[in-house]
This record gives C-alpha cells, structure tokens and sequence, in this order.
C-alpha cells in the first residue's frame, strides 16, 4: 500500500470548516484513499473514503486531486467534539491483505 | 447492534504468564485485524486475517500468535508476555477489499500493562 504524510498537528476555530492536508504521492490507480479519525484512546471511527472523486457524507467531505497525489478532509463546521487524530491511508481495493496507518494529524478544535 | 467486541478492556499481568485478549464481531465480516498502539508511534498492524484459517504477519507479530477458527473469532494470543508488549490493542473487522464495503470496524480497545 502506498505510503501517506499528514501535518502531525493543526488547530481550527469551532465552527470554521477544517481542511485536513494528505500526500500519497506513490498512491497507484487501484488504491483508495480512506480516512479514520480516533477521540483519545477510543477505537479508530471510519469518516469516508474515495478512488477519484470527491465524496461527500454526513461527516464530511474528500477532495481528491486530478492526479490524485493529495487529498483533503474537510470537515465544514468543526466542533470542540471534532478534536481527534486524523488518519488518512490507501487501500488497495482488491483481496484485502495488510493496511497501514501513519501517526496521523491531531485536530485541536478551539473555542 | 453491529460491533466489535473485545475482551478484557484492561488486562495487568506478569511477565511469562500467557494470556488471551478475545475479538468477536458480528457483521459476517471475512477480514479481521489486530493493531496495538503506543505512544508516538501510531498504529501497528500484528495479524490479520482474510478468512477462516487464512492468517497472516502485519508488521509487528514477533511475540504473538493469533487463530481464526470461526469467521466472528480472532483472539490474540501472548505466550510468554513481555514488559515491551505492554500497550493498546485494537482489533478490527471489515469486509474484503474489492467488495465496496472496505470500511474497518474497530473494537473498544484493551489496554495491558506486563509487569
């Protein structure tokens, strides 16, 4: 699976939309992208996830790049319940097999 | 409710005295995982599973051993616990990758300390 970097740490205003960055530059044409997002020490909570386009669900939105060697999370009215550890990692979409997750961007949403 | 559950939630023992953390999920998920998790190093895959008897390493397994006799069941075994497998552990369940449904579902988590 391909590798991903995110920005260890960002802080966003309550009600302020927050983006958060992903580089999988080395991603290949069948690996998705997919973002989990972990509160303290709870088990990691699914958010969405993408090939190509851009989804959107009642969490948030993706924004994949054309040459989809990025992508952005974006939650689009961030509350103090927001803040967790982002993670952003691709998957190959066949037989599934081993999946890594990086260390991930902590969110600090602030009042 | 569809969950993962595993057990126990905290779990302190000594040094060689092997235990079992249990994972049970009820989804009919084929692929099953176990990760633990430390400080500053984020997530690390031990094992997982792609189905019933089909086990394999993720990036950590020295020191573990894991059995997938049932499809709901992966149970994480440490034969001989040491201080170093002190940490946080997840399991997770999902469907196969190439299915649409690739989402991965995780436990509550089970914190073990091995003095």
């Amino acid at each position: 699976d391909a590798k991903t970097t995110q920005p260890p740490s960002m802080d966003c205003a309550e009600g302020r939309a927050a983006n958060l960055p992903c580089n999988h530059s080395t991603i290949s044409g069948n690996e998705y992208v997919y973002w989990y997002r972990q509160i303290h020490s709870q088990g990691p909570q699914y958010i969405i996830h993408g090939l190509k386009n851009n989804e959107t669900n009642e969490m948030a939105s993706l924004i994949i790049t054309e040459d989809r060697k990025s992508s952005t999370l974006i939650l689009p009215h961030a509350t103090l319940r927001d803040t967790a550890v982002y993670y952003c990692i691709v998957r190959v979409n066949n037989a599934g097999n081993m999946l890594t997750f990086g260390g991930g961007t902590r969110l600090m949403v602030k009042p | 409710e569809a969950q993962v559950t595993q057990n126990p939630r905290y779990l302190i023992t000594v040094t060689g005295k092997k235990l079992t953390v249990t994972c049970s999920q009820n989804m009919n998920h084929e692929y099953m995982s176990w990760y633990r998790q430390d400080p500053g190093l984020g997530l690390r895959q031990i094992y997982y599973s792609m189905n019933v008897e089909v086990t394999d390493k993720g990036d950590v397994p020295e020191g573990y051993k894991v059995s997938r006799k049932e499809k709901r069941n992966f149970p994480l075994i440490l034969e001989s616990p040491s201080p170093n497998q002190t940490s946080l552990y997840f399991c997770a369940s999902s469907f196969l990758a190439g299915t649409g449904r690739e989402k991965l579902f995780f436990g509550s988590g089970t914190q073990l300390s091995v003095l």
